[in-house]
């Protein structure tokens, strides 16, 4: 089955910087990357995801890039605030028919005002 | 995105009870759920998948007599923890999949603590 890596742990960064956490998958016929964040104890929240048709797609602050040969996709949040503090969950899916999410370790960001 | 309800949002029981969470989606109908499991400073297990209408289908090492899911109708699924030990304590947080977008959207979750 999918094996998704997740690094870093944890991540400190000064408030207006910007963060990047990586993940890496297994299964080459992963199809589809979503991002979760998540505040203490409450529910995921999707923020972004991509398709492996695209190798880069941005929200505003936020943009995820796929490499898909080296199997290993990125989050991106820029000009960082204190609100961004959460943990935050990669993921990755493969196609037919029963969309399992394969979640990945997660990451605490804290944001250092 | 969809509108997922969990209920309860927590429960506290004692040892050898049974619990029953339930998952809606409130906006769509969803034939496929999933019901995941986390431990505190964890990341989200997934223990099994719910189809409407049928058999869930579990995953590896997740017991099916323990845990036992019913989805019964497109707009609710049940997880029942039966005779509940302290280890069984975790936050259970539903999801379901909108087809129409191919997006997983989360329920609040229910936090079961066993005393």
């Amino acid at each position: 089955g999918e094996n998704v890596e997740q690094h870093p742990s944890t991540l400190s960064v000064q408030e207006g910087d910007s963060a990047v956490i990586k993940c890496t998958y297994s299964d080459s016929a992963s199809n589809y990357f979503p991002w979760y964040k998540q505040e203490l104890g409450k529910r995921p929240q999707l923020i972004i995801d991509i398709r492996s048709n695209v190798g880069e797609k941005k929200d505003q602050r936020i943009a995820v890039t796929l490499n898909k040969t080296a199997k290993h996709f990125s989050l991106h949040i820029t000009e960082t605030q204190p609100e961004d503090s959460a943990v935050y969950f990669c993921a990755a899916t493969t196609p037919f028919g029963n969309e399992k999410l394969t979640f990945g370790t997660g990451t605490r960001l804290t944001i250092i005002p | 995105g969809a509108v997922v309800s969990q209920h309860p949002s927590w429960v506290i029981c004692k040892s050898g009870t049974s619990v029953k969470i339930e998952c809606r989606s409130l906006d769509f109908q969803a034939t496929t759920m999933f019901w995941y499991r986390q431990f505190p400073k964890q990341s989200l297990m997934l223990m099994a998948t719910s189809n409407e209408g049928s058999k869930a289908t579990y995953e590896q090492g997740v017991e099916k007599d323990k845990f036992l899911i019913n989805h019964a109708s497109l707009t609710l699924s049940t997880l029942t923890v039966t005779s509940a030990h302290p280890e069984d304590s975790s936050f259970y947080i539903c999801s379901d999949w909108d087809r129409s977008t191919d997006t997983q959207y989360f329920g609040p979750g229910t936090r079961l603590t066993v005393l």
